[in-house]
């Protein structure tokens, strides 16, 4: 089975701070991405990105950079941590056809 | 990608089957349906997917009518565990960036009932 790895479960941050969100995919996917979910508004892409260095913007990529350096690994930054960015952020990686997602980070920002 | 409607929530009893239905009226011929699901606290969970043919896996059955604008998602007998957030995704095959891209809405609340 495809392992999306997200590196911390829960997160605490200041704000202003510089956040970083880890994913590793064990499986050779060619595409990753990330989102976040808020409650009343759903799943909202942030960033994807379908090859190594490529990425791509989703529908809210305002107050994020993300990185791909190695395929297995998809990296979302937070350059200066906002309250407004308290959420739960969520991985994938797909292949082709079906996503399989990471447990989620849920960030605070205070 | 094609919109898609789906209820609100739904309940169903323990043991009994469970339908989804999802509405996707202005889907595209080269439009998949997908199914996801989310149980509280987790990631969406994959489930099934088709095109035009009926799909069945050991999760579920994927119901698609012949003029593909409305889907069923079927488990066959419901339980505990299967209370969750069914989300219903329509996005065109074929390769090449952000064709890999799913819009998620805001699903059905499915609760399984004892």
């Amino acid at each position: 089975d495809v392992k999306v790895t997200q590196s911390s479960r829960y997160l605490v941050k200041r704000t202003g701070e510089k956040v970083f969100l880890e994913c590793v995919q064990d499986m050779d996917h060619e595409n990753m991405f990330w989102y976040r979910q808020d409650p009343g508004l759903g799943l909202r892409l942030i960033y994807f990105s379908y090859d190594v260095k490529m990425k791509e913007k989703g529908d809210i990529p305002e107050g994020y950079s993300v990185s791909r350096e190695k395929k297995e690994r998809f990296s979302l930054i937070l350059e200066s941590a906002s309250t407004n960015q308290t959420s739960m952020y969520l991985c994938a990686s797909s292949l082709i056809r079906a996503y399989t997602f990471g447990s989620g980070t849920r960030l605070t920002v205070v | 990608d094609a919109k898609t409607t789906q209820p609100t929530s739904m309940d169903c009893a323990e043991g009994r089957a469970a339908n989804l239905p999802c509405n996707h009226s202005t889907i595209s011929g080269n439009e998949y349906v997908y199914w996801y699901r989310q149980i509280h606290s987790q990631g969406p969970q994959y489930i099934i997917h088709g095109l035009k043919n009926n799909e069945t896996n050991e999760m579920a059955s994927l119901i698609i009518t012949e003029d593909r604008k409305s889907s069923t998602l079927i488990l066959p007998h419901a339980t505990l565990r299967d209370t969750a957030v069914y989300y219903c995704i329509v996005r065109v095959a074929g390769s090449g960036g952000s064709n890999y891209k799913l819009t998620f809405g805001k699903g059905t609340l499915l609760t399984v009932n004892p």
